[in-house]
Parts: C-alpha cells; structure tokens; sequence
C-alpha cells in the first residue's frame, strides 16, 4: 500500500526561526513529490519535485527531494506569522494520482 | 483566478437526503478528476478517480454506492453523497490536470473544496 508519513505533525515556533519539515515515502509508482500548504480551503502548490538532489527554491522555502532513501525535506527560513499553516507533502503514484501525508501543522508565534 | 472550480463552497443537509457537488475545470478539458475527503486536522484521503465517459475507481474503503461519482463531460465531475450521515460531514475537494500528471510538467489544479454538514 502505498504511504506517505511527514513528521513533526505538529511545530510551533518564534518568528525568525528556520523550519524543517520533513517526508518519507514507500510508493510503488513514484513519479514526483509535491509539497503543499493548506491554510483554510484548498491546498496551494509550492513544490514538484523529481529528481534527487536538485534543490527547489522559492524566496525563503526550499525543498530536496533524495530518491535513494525516499525522503524529501522544506525548509523555511526567517519565519514570519504568514508562513503558519498545514503542509502537505503528496507523492504522485501514478499518473495524476496524489497520496497525501497527514501533514505537518506549523504555528509561528510573533 | 480558479481554473477548477467547485460549487457548492457550503452545504447543510439534514441526515437521509442526498447533496451533489460539482467540479469543473474552466479553462481546459480534464479527462480524469480526483475527489478527496478531509476531516479537521487530518490530511486528504483520495475517495476515487473519476473518468470522463466510464465508471470510477474507487478507493479500498470507500462505498460506491454512497458517493455516487458521474463524469459526463470533459469539463464537469459530479460527487453525490446519498443517503447522507453525520459522519459524512466532512471537507471534500477535487482535483484536476490537463495532461499527464505532474511529473510530466502538468500542474495539478485543486477546487477550492466543498464543506458538508449534516446534520
């Protein structure tokens, strides 16, 4: 069966901290990993990621993706009140189709 | 703005009736859609994939006959949750794609979700 597991579930931390938030996976068709955030409705894309090694970044969000172990790592520096949310890692198992972490609720305290 | 858009963002029901939500995608034709369910604080659970034209596939545990799925057109997917329950109250959300997938450089484009409440 196909999983996704992201850990912590649950961060709070001060604005100005950096965060690692963190993805392992066991899939038997893996075609990309994504990264999302969810704050009150849909999910918002941030990251597609399909290649090891080769980090994605965005401002102060970057991710990797290590195929080899099955992981994949976001980052995010300088953290401000905006960045809490839920993210959402998903793994694309097959085309189109998305199986989602239980993600990880990251609360930035001013 | 939205190019896969769901309608309706709310619905109230009592227990026993059946509510019905759309997906479309605006700007483009989606041959497959996918419906997820999300309770509060938990993440999205894939219910089924719809295909335009055929029958869809439903995830293991998910019935079928209870959240009825009919994709009749390249533009349009329809969930219907029968004989709806409490515990079916719930944020369900779609998902739709032009092409391929993400991996083949096609973004994966999310409805801004229905919330359900049965009451």
């Amino acid at each position: 069966e196909d999983k996704v597991v992201q850990s912590p579930l649950s961060l709070v931390v001060h604005e100005g901290d950096t965060v690692t938030l963190n993805c392992s996976y066991e899939v038997t068709n893996f075609r990309s990993l994504l990264w999302y955030k969810q704050e009150k409705k849909a999910p918002t894309f941030l990251f597609m990621l399909t290649s090891s090694g080769i980090e994605k970044k965005s401002g102060r969000l970057s991710s990797i993706l290590d195929k080899k172990e099955l992981f994949s790592i976001l980052n995010i520096t300088a953290t401000q009140t905006g960045d809490s949310a839920v993210y959402l890692c998903a793994v694309e198992a097959g085309a189109q189709k998305l199986v989602f972490g239980q993600g990880t609720r990251l609360t930035i305290n001013p | 703005g939205a190019v896969v858009s769901q309608h309706p963002s709310w619905v109230i029901c009592k227990s026993g009736t059946s509510v019905k939500i759309e997906c479309r995608s605006l700007d483009f034709q989606a041959t497959t859609m996918f419906w997820y369910r999300q309770f509060p604080k938990q993440s999205l659970m894939l219910m089924a994939t719809s295909n335009e034209g055929s029958k869809a596939t439903y995830e293991q545990g998910v019935e079928k006959d209870k959240f009825l799925i009919n994709h009749a057109s390249l533009t349009l997917s329809t969930l219907t949750v029968t004989s709806a329950h409490p515990e079916d109250s719930s944020f369900y959300i779609c998902s739709a794609t032009q092409g391929a997938g993400a991996a083949s450089g096609n973004t994966i484009y999310f409805g801004e979700g229905s919330w359900l409440t049965v009451v």
